[in-house]
């Protein structure tokens, strides 16, 4: 089964907080993504990598930023907290297109409140 | 407008019922459909995966597509207070791995 982890469930942080949340996967898979999901606007894609060190802008990048530094490794960074990033965040992974186009698979979800 | 819609529900049904859930999209590229269950403070856990049009079945449920009328559907038999949750469908365009998702509809099944 695929396992993707993140490593808060839930997370309280202040407005201006530089936050770190984190994604590990162990099924090697080359592409890895991260949403947030708000009532009424379901899932939005902030941003995904489909290699190391690799990052490509989703649908809603402001205030964000990666970092992919080890394939099983994917992390989400809020420069500077603001209450309006207030959300649940999750995490998938899925193998690379050529290797059949295979669902995303996710993890658990952070829930982060920016007080 | 929307790539996909979804009604978010909710959708109460007492137990035993048959379950339809919808979703409507405009890109004609979208060429594989999936069905993601959510249940409450977890995250979205794939349930059915399909390739163009026809109908896939496992267990109790049944994905349907009909790439003609731009519209998909999961059918769920003999609904279980289990079956609870929010349901998701998601899209994908050939040659493409940025999946597009309806909003959820929010099932709840009563005994």
């Amino acid at each position: 089964d695929v396992k993707v982890t993140q490593s808060s469930r839930y997370l309280v942080k202040r407005t201006g907080e530089k936050v770190f949340l984190e994604c590990v996967q162990d099924m090697d898979h080359e592409n890895m993504f991260w949403y947030r999901q708000d009532p009424g606007l379901g899932l939005r894609l902030i941003y995904f990598s489909y290699d190391v060190k690799m990052k490509e802008k989703g649908d809603i990048p402001e205030g964000y930023s990666v970092s992919r530094e080890k394939k099983e490794r994917f992390s989400l960074i809020l420069e500077s907290a603001s209450t309006n990033q207030t959300s649940m965040y999750l995490c998938a992974s899925s193998p690379l297109m050529g290797q059949g186009n295979q669902p995303q698979h996710f993890g658990d979800g952070t829930r982060l409140s920016i007080l | 407008q929307k790539e996909v819609e979804q009604d978010p529900g909710p959708l109460s049904v007492p137990e035993g019922a048959i379950v339809s859930l919808n979703c409507t999209y405009s890109n004609s590229a979208f060429q594989y459909f999936m069905w993601y269950r959510q249940y409450s403070r977890k995250g979205p856990e794939l349930l059915m995966y399909t390739y163009s049009s026809g109908n896939k079945e496992d267990g109790r449920f049944t994905a349907q597509v009909d790439k003609s009328s731009k519209y998909i559907s999961l059918f769920i038999r003999d609904s279980q207070p289990s079956d609870s949750a929010t349901y998701l469908c998601a899209m994908l365009p050939g040659g493409y791995n940025k999946l597009i998702f309806g909003a959820g509809t929010r099932l709840a099944v009563h005994p």
